[in-house]
């Protein structure tokens, strides 16, 4: 079964404007963590956020935010006042201790943002 | 200080070659993870250690492919006899210990199997 869905191959987004990336997950772990980590087209994964499941507030930071929904299993990130450089594939990941204790990152699949000048 | 670093960053081989990757985490991180990234896909885990033990290899895609951590730092992944669905980029990342902390990534080798 996948653990991270994300619906929304591919988003485009005008200079200034906000934007929504989907996220849902599954698990039956209480205790785990949502990640978003921005992918450029250089290739390296760079963090961006992260929120614990325990957390009783949204994560934010600087121009991200998470909106958490946990009931609903929802990590859905927002990014504010868009530029030119967030085009890239944003990816979101769980964290959860897993069979082995691991706390290996399970990933969506990818939403490729491209900013509009 | 530094972050995680990889080598090499590029790698064309022949089919039937085995090849080496290998991964230099950040200092102090005690657990170290392998994934792979097929074109345009998400990542797929490959295997993970916590210090020089891998107690979950059930990622790795076949007995061709292993993988080895010593003095729990630098790790090496090494693919026999490649095949072209090999073909992807390799990324380490590390972090702090197993929990619900930041992995950190490398850069990846893109390995290529002509």
């Amino acid at each position: 079964a996948q653990k991270i869905t994300q619906t929304q191959p591919g988003m485009f987004v005008q200079e200034k404007e906000a934007v929504t990336l989907d996220c849902t997950y599954d698990t039956s772990d209480p205790s785990y963590g949502l990640f978003w980590y921005k992918q450029p087209s250089s290739g390296e994964m760079i963090f961006l956020i992260y929120q614990g499941s325990y957390d009783q507030q949204n994560a934010t930071e600087g121009r991200y935010s998470l909106n958490f929904q946990k009931a609903r299993k929802s990590a859905n990130l927002v990014i504010s006042a868009s530029q030119l450089g967030d085009s890239a594939m944003y990816f979101c990941a769980m964290r959860e201790a897993g069979l082995f204790n691991d706390y290996k990152l399970s990933f969506g699949a990818g939403t490729t943002v491209t900013v509009r000048a | 200080g530094a972050g995680v670093s990889q080598s090499p960053s590029n790698k064309v081989t022949e089919k039937g070659k085995d090849v080496e990757l290998r991964c230099d985490p950040i200092s102090g991180h005690t657990a170290l993870y392998w994934y792979r990234q097929s074109l345009g896909q998400g990542l797929e885990f490959l295997i993970y250690f916590q210090g020089n033990s891998a107690p979950d290899k059930s990622g790795l895609p076949s007995d061709r492919f292993s993988a080895e951590r010593t003095g729990g730092s630098v790790s090496t992944l090494t693919i026999q006899r490649t095949q072209q669905e090999d073909s992807a980029v390799y990324l380490c990342a590390s972090s702090f210990g197993t929990g619900l902390y930041e992995q950190y990534f490398g850069p990846g080798t893109r390995l290529t199997v002509t």
